[in-house]
């Protein structure tokens, strides 16, 4: 069984502030570590993705993470963030073996950029 | 690039009463995923289709059911409705090139409101 925690449920920032958004979790087997986004009213895009090598990745709109395997986190980071960063942020595990291919969401972030 | 197509985008049902949820996913994909978006709260999954045979379950009532076909789309469908399953319903795709990619692909949601 896998579980994603993201323990902050509203980020807000203010507009060219640097942002991160955490994600732990927790599962009993090898996993893939996804972040999406989702714009009011619309569907999920993803930001970025680890599947494996480099721990640090790049993704859209300048965001990236880092996989660290011993404190089992994928935080999400930006530099500096805009007003059209506004949005849900969720964090989701994907089992990495055959089998169970579907994700697993945290309760996701809404992270509030402020002029 | 063509995009996952869900329809209708909006339904409102009244309770006990029976929907159908169409999902088109990207062409050449032959994996569709169902989510369930409650509001204010994370995706969860539903259930998936791959090569026209489910191939996991997740939380789905046993009032839902769902198929894929010979074109690949899904169809799920929702009977003896209730108040609490008024959500956000995402589909999902993978495969063709991408599949190596690991990426599932989300359409924009059909939002289900049942009175």
């Amino acid at each position: 069984a896998q579980s994603v925690t993201q323990l902050d449920s509203q980020v807000p920032v203010f507009e060219e502030a640097p942002v991160e958004l955490r994600c732990n979790y927790s599962s009993s087997v090898s996993v893939y570590l996804f972040w999406y986004v989702q714009y009011p009213n619309q569907g999920l895009q993803l930001l970025l993705k680890y599947l494996s090598g480099s721990t640090l990745v790049k993704g859209i709109n300048g965001f990236e993470a880092e996989f660290n395997k011993s404190q089992t986190s994928f935080h999400l980071r930006k530099p500096s963030v805009h007003i059209s960063d506004t949005a849900e942020y969720f964090c989701a595990v994907r089992n990495r073996d055959t089998g169970r291919r579907a994700l697993t969401f945290g309760s996701g972030t809404r992270l509030q950029v402020q002029p | 690039a063509a995009g996952v197509i869900q329809s209708p985008r909006h339904l409102i049902k009244e309770k006990r009463e029976t929907a159908t949820l169409k999902c088109y996913p990207i062409p050449r994909h032959d994996t569709v995923y169902w989510y369930q978006q409650g509001p204010g709260q994370d995706p969860q999954f539903l259930i998936s289709f791959y090569e026209k045979m489910q191939s996991d379950k997740g939380s789905i009532p046993d009032r839902f059911s769902a198929q894929q076909f010979s074109d690949y789309h899904s169809e799920l469908n929702m009977s003896s409705l209730e108040l609490g399953d008024s959500a956000l319903y995402f589909c999902a795709s993978r495969g063709g090139g991408t599949r190596r990619f690991d990426e599932q692909f989300f359409g924009p949601g059909t939002r289900l409101t049942v009175l």
